[in-house]
């Protein structure tokens, strides 16, 4: 069954570190997520992706946050300078399926933890 | 925005009870609320769903009901086993599919 596959796993970086967290959707989903979860908290809503562009975003996504489909199959979100308040899970998403009835179902990568330092 | 409150946090079951989760949401826009369950580790899965055109549904063991005038939407376990602990988070969607919110999680733990 295909699934979401996300890279790396954990990533540990020092403060102002630029990180990358690497995501392959599902191949024939048309929206992709980007999503986060303090340890214990809530999952948080980052941004959405569709037809190459951001859809949607939160308050969260500022400047330091961007996200990229570099090459059809890769979706990455990248932390420009990193700070302490970014440790978390970060959980990517697609939605959508091109040929199926579009039901709204999210699904979910199994995760990437960023621990800064 | 929307905004999506989930009661309890946590909940402590037996074995072969029943459990329920409560949920609210602020904009009346959103039409879709699914709910998805998180097991340690792992990134959130759905378990069901329902659409604002239908007041109830079931699968097996779960149910969820919405009253959309009221603004929530509630959901229902029975015979609760072991494998069901886990943290559920309740979520609401417009058709845009532009954005999911999703709500604090209930942590629900089942005793045997």
């Amino acid at each position: 069954e295909p699934e979401v596959t996300q890279t790396p796993s954990h990533q540990v970086t020092q403060m102002g570190q630029e990180v990358i967290l690497r995501c392959v959707p599902i191949s024939n989903h048309l929206y992709f997520y980007w999503y986060r979860q303090i340890l214990g908290q809530k999952v948080e809503f980052l941004v959405s992706f569709y037809n190459n562009e951001i859809s949607e975003k939160s308050e969260i996504f500022d400047d330091q946050f961007s996200v990229e489909r570099p090459d059809g199959s890769n979706f990455t979100l990248k932390i420009r300078s990193t700070k302490l308040e970014d440790s978390a899970m970060y959980f990517c998403a697609s939605s959508a399926p091109r040929d199926r009835e579009v039901t709204g179902e999210l699904f979910f990568g199994e995760g990437s933890r960023l621990t800064v330092l | 925005g929307e905004n999506v409150e989930q009661h309890p946090s946590t909940l402590s079951v037996q074995e072969g009870d029943s459990a329920v989760i409560k949920c609210t949401y602020s904009d009346s826009a959103s039409n879709y609320f699914p709910w998805y369950k998180q097991e340690l580790g792992k990134g959130p899965q759905l378990i069901i769903d329902i659409r604002s055109n239908v007041g109830e549904k079931k699968d097996q063991r779960i149910a969820v009901t919405l009253n959309k005038t009221a603004k929530h939407f509630s959901l229902h376990i029975t015979e609760t086993q072991p494998e069901d602990s886990a943290v559920y988070f309740c979520a609401a969607m417009e058709t845009s599919y532009d954005k999911v919110i999703f709500g604090p999680g209930t942590s629900l733990s089942v005793i045997p």
